[in-house]
């Protein structure tokens, strides 16, 4: 079974360009989850997606992000225009349902604003 | 806001001693999830703990899910250096999974 993958694995961008990230879930999982983890700090939560609708999304932290799950299946997540605080490395997760089971995470995308 | 406090932030041992970090919560928690993310890499599922009083064992690992609910603790016996990266714990505040802040682990040999 293929796990949580995430395009690109790194990418670099000037400041107020615009990158799109990319998940794909676990086939079958409902839910899927956006995080950053900057510096090697906390893994800060972005989002949650229980199929294509938006859960939660009480931690974008401005409307630079957009987060898009059409179809219940992938998601993507813009940054336009990207600011230099906005590097780090944005996880996904994936889990079969939402409360007391088990999230998957995926390598994550390593996000350099310059 | 942060849902649970998770201390220590770093913790450095000689390889061969044990090691412990705790996560405190004001409120009770429905349950509680370790992960553990090596550097590098990505969060990896240890654990989930639900029953107050519930304590969990892998191997040299003990998971602990405090009486009230409120805190838990991840123990490390006789640590290795394959042991090193950071430990989170996680719990749900609604349908989302939110993490604690982690604490790192170095170990020297």
């Amino acid at each position: 079974e293929a796990g949580v993958t995430q395009f690109p694995s790194h990418s670099v961008i000037e400041k107020g360009q615009t990158v799109t990230l990319r998940c794909d879930p676990i086939s079958g999982h409902d839910n899927l989850y956006w995080y950053r983890r900057v510096m090697g700090k906390e893994i800060k939560f972005l989002l949650h997606f229980v199929k294509e609708s938006k859960q939660d999304e009480s931690g974008m932290p401005n409307n630079r992000f957009l987060a898009e799950r059409t179809g219940g299946t992938y998601s993507t997540l813009k940054v336009q225009p990207a600011e230099l605080e906005d590097s780090g490395v944005y996880f996904c997760a994936s889990s079969q349902s939402g409360f007391g089971t088990e999230a998957f995470f995926g390598q994550g995308t390593r996000l350099t604003v310059v | 806001g942060q849902q649970v406090m998770q201390i220590p932030q770093y913790q450095h041992v000689q390889e061969g001693e044990d090691f412990t970090t705790y996560c405190n919560s004001s409120t009770t928690l429905s349950n509680i999830q370790w992960y553990k993310q090596r550097p590098g890499g990505h969060p990896v599922f240890l654990i989930q703990l639900v029953k107050s009083g519930e304590v969990k064992k892998q191997k040299r690992l003990t998971f602990q899910f405090g009486e009230a609910k409120k805190n838990s603790s991840l123990h490390i016996t006789a640590t290795q250096t394959t042991d090193v990266g950071t430990y989170f714990c996680a719990s749900q505040r609604g349908t989302a999974l939110i993490f604690g802040k982690g604490t790192t682990l170095s170990v020297s040999s």
